[in-house]
């Protein structure tokens, strides 16, 4: 059974600083990646995709790597600010299971100004 | 693209009711998703379908929870009887299989 594990669960920083969010999963064979924004009260928004071939994807100031054998992945935020405010939820999808999403439980990250 | 489309967007019931939730996937994409998110449990996949026909149903919970998508363009979660422990945020989500996933607004169920 895929697996996926966020840490850490919450992160407070002031405006302008650079993140890194983790994510780790339990079985290497995924199709993709990818990370989702959950605003209060709302639904997910896509962020990055990344293929199981792909080492990193990059949005503006975000940037997510990732290490399939490992089994980790990173969202990098580049100069954070208060409307980055949300929880970052990572999931991966498994070629057995085309489609199926496998989610951890996400990072609360606040940006104060 | 209007995006997905789910209704209603709260409902508010009483323990034994029956309740319906829908959604209206983004045309043309060919897989749908019903997920359940709580604080306990975070977000879970109840059940899935491509090209309207169920592929794994083995995340719900049990059998007060039925889905159908009669067409490519409709879905509904229906609980019967329901119960105060299935209240939730209730996503649905839709994609072209390998692609990225659109989530729905939700639905926000209280079971009273």
């Amino acid at each position: 059974k895929q697996e996926v594990t966020q840490i850490p669960a919450a992160l407070s920083v002031p405006e302008g600083e650079n993140l890194v969010l983790n994510c780790s999963f339990t079985d290497s064979a995924i199709y993709n990646l990818q990370w989702f924004r959950q605003d209060p009260g709302k639904g997910l928004t896509s962020l990055l995709l990344i293929q199981s071939s792909q080492r990193e994807q990059t949005s503006g100031r975000l940037n997510a790597s990732l290490d399939k054998s490992s089994g980790r992945s990173t969202l990098y935020i580049a100069a954070s600010q208060p409307g980055d405010s949300a929880t970052y939820l990572c999931a991966v999808t498994r070629g057995s299971t085309l489609g199926r999403l496998y989610f951890g439980r996400g990072t609360q990250l606040t940006v104060w100004p | 693209d209007a995006g997905v489309i789910q209704s209603p967007r709260h409902e508010v019931t009483e323990m034994g009711q029956e309740v319906t939730l829908r959604c209206k996937p983004i045309s043309g994409h060919n897989s749908l998703f019903w997920y359940r998110q709580t604080m306990m449990r975070g977000l879970e996949l109840l059940i899935y379908f491509n090209n309207n026909v169920p592929i794994d149903d083995s995340g719900m919970p049990e059998d007060r929870f039925s889905a159908k998508m009669p067409n490519a363009s409709f879905s509904t979660l229906k609980i019967q009887p329901s119960e105060p422990r299935d209240s939730a945020v209730y996503f649905c989500a839709s994609t072209n299989t390998g692609d990225t996933q659109y989530f729905g607004p939700g639905t926000r169920l209280t079971v009273l």
